[in-house]
Formats: structure tokens, C-alpha cells, sequence
């Protein structure tokens, strides 16, 4: 079974600042991929950054980076130069692939931490 | 492109009542998934279909169940509504298909629905 623990309910973030989002992993399957997914207000998820279980380098979209730290189990999300709109739930979440290859679409998620990003 | 749709946006239901909710992938994708959001337990995968079958499933009752369209469009039904089945209800869009690839799911806006 796979597991995600987020363990920061809340966190508090100045403007322009960065902040770093924890997110550690369990599970024993060796080819898997971790996902982190931003929820607005509004409900909708959505996919912020992905980093596979191979990837040698860390994942990085705008000024969201993924540091991944694959012998403690953690892929921390890094938030660079903070703006208010980034305020919303966090949510880390993996998949891995099965036995044979196949990747189905179940997506283990963690309890998501809440930004709130002051001025 | 257009991205994922659900309909309705807002539903408030009796209990014991069943209730119908849809899903419509982004074009061109074949699997989706189904998830629960409720403030005590989170995010929970309730099933994903891909080619009309369904091929992963979670640790639901039996009153959820769902199915595929032959143009990948998606349906989740519960029926017997309790309480506890209020949530927001996501359904996630992706190629799906690949052998060992990982990609990224869509998330449609959600339906919420609300049991009284």
C-alpha cells in the first residue's frame, strides 16, 4: 500500500518569499511518480509539478521546483517568490506503476497543507 | 483544448435517494477517474475506467458504481444516498493506457453534493 503524510496543516508565507511544502512517501514499489496539485477555493485541482521515481534531476516548473529526496522518501515542493494568489490547499500525491508496467490512474494523495501567502 | 467538465457543479439531494453525476475527459483521453473529497478523509480514489472497463476500484459500497461511454465520457452513480456521501466529487482525465509511463491526471471542477 502507498502512503503520503503532509505533515504541515498550515503554513504562512510573506509575499516575494519562498517557502517549502513537506511531503514524504511510503511505498515498496520502485517505479512510481509524485505529483503535487494546487486547490483553490473553488475546488478544482490543479497539477502544479511531476517528478518520477527515475529521474535523476529535480523536477522544476516556473517557480515551482521539486527537491526529491529519494532515500528519506520526500518530495518537498519549493515555492519561489510567493504571490498572493498562490493562497490555496497543497496536496502531494503519488502513483506508482504495477507489476508488468502498466500504470493505472489511482492517485494516493496526502491531508494537503493550506498557503496563505501575506502581503 | 477543452479541459475536464462535470456536471452538475451543485447538487443537494434527500437521503435514500440515488443520485447521477458526469464526467467529460479532455479530448483524446481515454482514462478517468473518480475521487471523494470530504474534510475527514481527504482525497479517496473511488474507481477508474479506461476503454469502458473498469480496471482499479477503492474501498467503496457497492452503492458506488460507475461506467464508460464508447466516447470516454463518464458516468458515477450512487444510490441510497447516506449523510456521509456529501463531498466534492472529482473526476480526473488522462491519456491513461501507457505501459509504466506517468502522467498527469486533469481534474475536472468538481461536483458537490450535499445529502440532507
Amino acid at each position: 500500500a502507498q502512503k503520503i503524510t503532509q505533515t504541515q496543516p498550515g503554513m504562512f508565507v510573506q509575499e516575494k518569499e519562498a517557502v517549502t511544502l513537506d511531503c514524504t512517501y511510503d511505498t515498496s514499489d520502485q517505479s512510481y511518480g509524485l505529483f503535487w496539485y494546487k486547490q483553490p477555493s473553488s475546488g478544482e485541482m490543479i497539477f502544479l509539478i511531476y517528478q518520477g521515481s527515475y529521474d535523476e534531476q529535480n523536477a522544476t516548473e516556473g517557480r515551482y521546483s521539486l527537491n526529491f529526496q529519494k532515500a528519506r522518501k520526500s518530495a518537498n515542493l519549493v515555492i519561489s517568490a510567493s504571490q498572493l494568489g498562490d493562497s490555496a490547499m497543497y496536496f502531494c500525491a503519488m502513483r506508482v506503476s504495477h507489476a508488468g508496467g502498466t500504470s493505472y490512474g489511482k492517485l494516493t494523495f496526502g491531508q494537503g497543507t493550506i498557503l496563505t501567502v501575506h502581503p | 483544448k477543452a479541459g475536464v467538465t462535470q456536471t452538475p457543479r451543485y447538487l443537494i439531494k434527500t437521503r435514500g435517494q440515488q443520485v447521477t453525476l458526469s464526467c467529460s475527459p479532455i479530448s483524446g483521453h481515454r482514462s478517468v477517474s473518480w475521487y471523494q473529497q470530504t474534510p475527514g478523509q481527504g482525497l479517496q480514489f473511488l474507481f477508474e475506467y479506461f476503454s469502458e472497463t473498469q480496471r482499479n476500484k477503492g474501498n467503496f459500497p457497492g452503492r458506488f458504481s460507475g461506467r464508460q461511454f464508447s466516447n470516454s465520457r463518464s458516468e458515477m452513480n450512487v444510490s441510497t444516498l447516506e449523510l456521509g456521501d456529501s463531498a466534492l466529487y472529482l473526476c480526473a482525465s488522462s491519456p491513461g493506457g501507457l505501459a509504466g509511463a506517468h502522467y498527469e491526471q486533469y481534474f475536472g471542477p468538481g461536483t458537490r453534493l450535499t445529502v440532507t
